[in-house]
């Protein structure tokens, strides 16, 4: 079936340096992406979206790219702090109002 | 505001038990849905409902029923519990068909 997927499925970084996360989707009918952040004992929290029309969008500190030929989505995070310590997922909206979440990447960052 | 309340946040039942997961939404939200959570897997779709009154299956419905009386409200039903639904329930609304999901704080459940 379709999925979304992360190609790591932990990530460390120095704090202050700039993270990647990257996101693998299978449905090249998907028309709408989000990327959330879940802190331990959390529910997922929205983080930013993009639409398939549509190859970047920034917010503050982070960047989402979609590369709709590769089927491809990033999510970039400035100078990373403490608190983006979590896991973050890609989700991916294929059909009415549902979406379908990858597995999540444990962003850790080192002091 | 208080978003998507869930409750209760801890719960362990015995095999066989039956109970509700509550869930609730302030910001008349149409289309509501539950997830579970399990290690190393993403978010898992149970139910979902776009409105009071309408209900669909999601991708992993089995051992779970759920209702929609309200548009503020969602439960979900476990009719006979089993080890193999511990896990981590989020439940989640929507606003319209082009924005994001607003989640709740989860439900951990236990099942021995």
């Amino acid at each position: 079936g379709e999925s979304v997927g992360l190609h790591l499925p932990t990530l460390s970084v120095q704090e202050g340096d700039n993270s990647i996360i990257n996101c693998a989707y299978s449905n090249s009918a998907s028309d709408y992406f989000i990327w959330y952040k879940q802190e331990s004992g959390k529910g997922p929290q929205f983080i930013i979206d993009i639409r398939s029309n549509m190859d970047k969008r920034q917010g503050q500190r982070v960047t989402v790219l979609l590369n709709k030929t590769v089927k491809h989505l990033s999510l970039q995070i400035a100078a990373t702090q403490p608190g983006d310590s979590a896991v973050y997922f890609c989700a991916e909206r294929n059909y009415g109002q549902n979406f379908v979440f990858g597995p999540g990447t444990r962003l850790s960052v080192l002091p | 505001n208080a978003g998507v309340t869930q409750t209760p946040k801890f719960q362990v039942l015995k095999t066989g038990q039956s109970m509700t997961l509550q869930c609730a939404q302030d910001m008349n939200h149409e289309y509501m849905s539950w997830y579970r959570q399990d290690p190393g897997m993403g978010l898992r779709l149970i139910h979902y409902s776009v409105g009071a009154g309408i209900t669909d299956q999601g991708e992993v419905p089995n051992g779970y029923n759920v209702s929609r009386s309200t548009t503020e409200d969602f439960p979900l039903r476990l009719l006979s519990a089993a080890p193999s639904q511990t896990s981590v329930y989020f439940c989640a609304s929507t606003a319209t068909v082009n924005t994001e999901a607003f989640f709740g704080q989860g439900t951990r459940l236990t099942v021995v």
